[in-house]
């Protein structure tokens, strides 16, 4: 298996619903990190996870939670979001000792209404 | 500051001319430059890295530490070429760094 799978591939939420992204891969990779993608935007670091350990958040607000439950799995949980935070969420992995090539998942489009 | 900078939001260059993306950059190490590529409806992956120096899809990079650039090249422009190309840093972390990306165009 050479791909990261992400689910939902859509996801329609309320601004009072609890809800979570899933990725998985199953390359040995133990680096997975969560992207924000806005329209026509770059990709936006969110969370980087090295060994299941959470290493870097980028000042994500609260109302996103990662967790990492094994080397293969990263959960995006997500509460009480607002409008704003509609956009592509992105996953992607690679192998610690080579962080820069990472390999993404095909991301989950998410609207907030 | 750390930053990349793809000055081009849009290219559009005509089937079989050269092609020439734009990637600048600002860091006073010794940086780490890729380019990736996400094709219509297809997931964003790995195009080139400049420490490979290799020709991906007939696409190069060079890296210009003077100039601070990584300008990506291909001689031939194909109509499978179109996509969004996005030029990206690791600054020596655990942290890609994308450009605002370019869109480019390839006419028939």
């Amino acid at each position: 298996d050479t791909e990261v799978t992400q689910t939902p591939k859509h996801l329609v939420m309320g601004m009072t619903n609890k809800k979570s992204l899933k990725c998985e891969q199953h390359m040995g990779h133990r680096a997975m990190y969560w992207y924000k993608q806005k329209a026509k935007k770059p990709p936006e670091l969110m969370f980087v996870y090295s060994y299941e350990k959470l290493s870097i958040n980028e000042s994500v607000p609260s109302r996103f939670s990662p967790e990492c439950p094994n080397s293969s799995l990263l959960n995006l949980h997500l509460h009480a979001l607002q409008p704003e935070d509609s956009a592509l969420y992105l996953c992607a992995s690679s192998i610690p000792t080579d962080q820069e090539t990472q390999y993404f998942g095909p991301g989950t489009r998410l609207l907030v209404l | 500051a750390q930053r990349v900078t793809q000055p081009e939001k849009l290219l559009s260059v005509f089937k079989g001319a050269p092609v020439e993306l734009k990637c600048n950059y600002s860091y006073s190490g010794s940086p780490e430059l890729f380019w990736y590529v996400q094709y219509s409806r297809q997931r964003l992956q790995l195009l080139l890295r400049h420490i490979s120096r290799e020709s991906i899809k007939g696409f190069t990079a060079d890296l210009n530490k003077g100039e601070t650039s990584f300008h990506l090249k291909k001689p031939f422009a194909q109509e499978e070429d179109s996509a969004m190309y996005y030029c990206a840093l690791n600054f020596g972390n655990e942290k890609l760094t994308f450009g605002t990306g370019t869109r480019l165009t390839i006419i028939p």
